[in-house]
């Protein structure tokens, strides 16, 4: 059973350029979070996806950042006209439920994003 | 506002002793408490978990101690193995009213460092 998959793993952007981080979840688990780590910070939750609809996404920033949960295919985070300050690792993670014992969140090895 | 925070960057431990790892949130919402463990360039792996109807959880070499009046919990590791030493975020959700869908909120990160 492969775990949550990640990719890329490093991705280089030019300022003003687009990042697409992909994610897919483990099998069967149909709740996908995104996180963010800024250097020297602990991870930050950025949104919470079901299949096709986006349920909470209090902690991405208003402009330039986007995700999605296809019926089909991964989720992805897409990051229009990036800035040094994108620069982070964007960790992604599943969970089979929302309840305890079913809540453990399953986390990917994560997208080291560098904007020059 | 950092609402749950680990205000030990660091942590050297000599082999075969006690590790303990500090927590402090201040959400008095938050009722499930984890602990994940993240070694450089991977995702963070779950570690162990507490309910905050529980006061105690133990799984092996590691158990959580909650105390919910001070709102603070702790990772002891006994023994400490130099396989243990990673960065371990304390994270904590709010399950309760089901508005909160199981974000994480994540400390800053301990570096444990256990020396053969």
């Amino acid at each position: 059973n492969a775990g949550v998959m990640q990719n890329p793993r490093h991705l280089v952007r030019r300022r003003g350029q687009e990042a697409r981080l992909r994610c897919s979840p483990m099998k069967g688990h149909s709740h996908v979070y995104w996180y963010r780590q800024l250097p020297e910070e602990g991870l930050k939750f950025m949104v919470y996806l079901q299949k096709e609809n986006i349920i909470d996404e209090s902690g991405m920033p208003k402009e330039r950042f986007s995700a999605e949960f296809p019926k089909e295919g991964p989720s992805i985070l897409r990051i229009q006209q990036v800035v040094r300050g994108d620069s982070a690792a964007y960790f992604c993670a599943s969970s089979p439920g929302l309840v305890p014992p079913y809540n453990e969140q399953f986390f990917g090895p994560g997208t080291r994003l560098t904007v020059l | 506002d950092q609402q749950v925070k680990q205000n030990s960057p660091s942590l050297s431990v000599q082999e075969g002793r006690i590790s303990i790892l500090n927590c402090d949130y201040t959400n008095s919402m938050f009722d499930y408490f984890l602990w994940y463990k993240k070694y450089p360039a991977e995702g963070p792996t779950f570690l162990i978990s507490i309910s905050s109807i529980k006061d105690k959880n133990e799984d092996g070499r590691f158990t959580v101690f909650l105390n919910k009046s001070a709102k603070h919990l702790s990772l002891h590791i006994v023994p400490s193995q130099p396989g243990d030493s990673a960065v371990y975020f304390c994270a904590a959700s709010a399950n309760a009213g089901g508005t909160s869908y199981g974000k994480l909120t994540f400390g800053q990160g301990t570096i444990l460092t256990v020396h053969p």
